[in-house]
């Protein structure tokens, strides 16, 4: 089976511009969640949906971040406008949402704000 | 508050010998799950392990299990017979909540692993 699915892997972009990061999680799973990882904030949870129904959102930084989830098999991450300190990896991770399960995640998309 | 404490940054071990990376964590709800993920330099992170709190054994995943000492809330990954491919950054993690529907993952800090050959 294919693992989470991320596009695009990596994404160099000039600040104020807008950013669109995709994931396509694991057929099946129906929880999807977005992590950033900063060498100064370590991972943290930005957003995860259930059944595409945003859960908890209260890790998006500002209102520059949204996220979509029209079904259960694409997830979308917006910044925008971008800024510098937006510098990050996002990981996309899926899981089939029950107790003992286990958060899959994507490569990553690695950010770079100029 | 920290929630997941991982108190070493960096550790090394010789290849073929066993490590403890330790892993300790902070909740109220009687109900939670742990979680053990590998990221190599590469970037990607590899799920390794989980533990329930309600879990009688500790939990077994081929060279890796973990030592769960729930009355003093730890969590150590014990990794068997180092490989030099074990050299990574390791993460600790915790979910709160047995009905908390694919809830969001905690994560500690990590911490480096590097095998000597």
């Amino acid at each position: 089976d294919a693992g989470v699915i991320q596009s695009p892997r990596h994404e160099v972009t000039e600040m104020g511009q807008e950013v669109t990061l995709r994931c396509k999680p694991i057929s099946g799973h129906n929880s999807l969640f977005w992590y950033r990882q900063t060498m100064m904030r370590g991972l943290e949870l930005l957003i995860y949906f259930n059944n595409n129904v945003p859960i908890d959102d209260s890790g998006m930084p500002e209102d520059r971040f949204s996220a979509k989830m029209p079904n259960a098999s694409f997830s979308t991450l917006k910044i925008q406008p971008s800024e510098p300190r937006d510098s990050a990896v996002y990981f996309c991770a899926s899981s089939r949402g029950q107790s003992g399960s286990a958060q899959y995640f994507g490569p990553g998309t690695r950010l770079l704000v100029l | 508050a920290q929630k997941i404490t991982q108190t070493q940054p960096g550790m090394f071990v010789q290849e073929k010998e066993a490590v403890t990376l330790d892993c300790t964590y902070d909740t109220s709800d009687p109900s939670y799950g742990l979680f053990w993920y590998k990221q190599p330099s590469s970037g990607e992170m590899i799920f390794l392990i989980y533990q329930g709190s309600y879990d009688q054994q500790n939990a077994t995943e081929g060279r890796y299990s973990l030592n769960f000492q729930k009355a003093r809330k730890s969590a150590n990954l014990v990794i068997s017979a180092s490989q030099l491919g074990d050299s990574a950054m390791y993460f600790c993690a915790m979910r709160e909540g047995h009905n908390n529907q694919g809830g969001k993952l905690i994560f500690g800090q990590g911490t480096e692993l590097s095998v000597k050959p």
